[in-house]
């Protein structure tokens, strides 16, 4: 079985700050990760993934993610917020041997100028 | 590469119609389908699965009777909301996996519909 924990439906950072989302994670086979952004009233956008190899992930407008086994983490950052950021943020999980995506709650990111 | 539609974006039918949502995948042949069904502040819950030349696998609770889903060609699934009530108001996403890309474990979504049911 897979699962996801988003800590945090709403974080809030002002222009030019760290954006930390966290997102942790329960499987039982070795886990594929993601996380996808949300705009209003639209669908998912893939921001990046993790399946096998380099821990640190890069995706894009500048966001990263690093897969930590031992705390069984994945959490998204960026070092500096732009008002454009302000979307809400899902991390996903799915498997080698499974077709579905289990989505956390999501966190919604408020950016300040 | 990789885009995905839905149409319609916004629909609004009274209650007992039904109501259909097309997703077709734009430049790429997606093998595997996926509903989703997000309803407000929440995360999306996935309602079903479907293979191309098969028959629709739905998640437990979901009713087969009443979401009717055919994935009609390499391109294009469908989802048929039955006999609508306000209670199926919510937002519906489509994503697409095409397993013959590198990239198997890419879901690629679809704009989403929002649906209302008066």
């Amino acid at each position: 079985a897979q699962s996801v924990t988003q800590l945090g439906s709403h974080v809030s950072v002002s222009e030019g700050a760290l954006v930390l989302l966290r997102c942790n994670y329960s499987s039982s086979v070795p886990p594929y990760l993601f996380w996808y952004v949300q705009y209003p009233n639209q669908g998912l956008q893939l921001l990046l993934k993790y399946t096998t190899g380099a821990t640190l992930v890069k995706g894009i407008n500048g966001f990263e993610a690093e897969f930590k086994k031992s705390e069984t983490s994945f959490h998204l950052t960026k070092p500096s917020a732009h008002m454009s950021d302000a979307a809400e943020y899902f991390c996903a999980v799915s498997g080698y041997n499974t077709d579905k995506l289990i989505f956390g709650t999501g966190t919604r990111l408020q950016v300040f100028p | 590469g990789a885009v995905v539609s839905q149409h319609p974006s916004r629909v609004i039918c009274k209650s007992g119609t039904s109501v259909k949502i097309e997703c077709r995948s734009l430049d790429f042949q997606a093998t595997t389908m996926f509903w989703y069904r997000q309803f407000p502040k929440q995360s999306l819950m996935l309602m079903a699965t479907s293979n191309e030349g098969s028959k629709a696998t739905y998640e437990q609770g979901v009713e087969k009777d009443k979401f009717l889903i055919n994935h009609a060609s390499l391109t294009l699934s469908t989802l048929t909301v039955t006999s609508a009530h306000p209670e199926d108001s919510s937002f519906y996403i489509c994503s697409a996996r095409d397993l013959r890309l590198r990239s198997t474990d890419t879901q690629y979504f679809g704009p989403g519909t929002r649906l209302t049911v008066l």
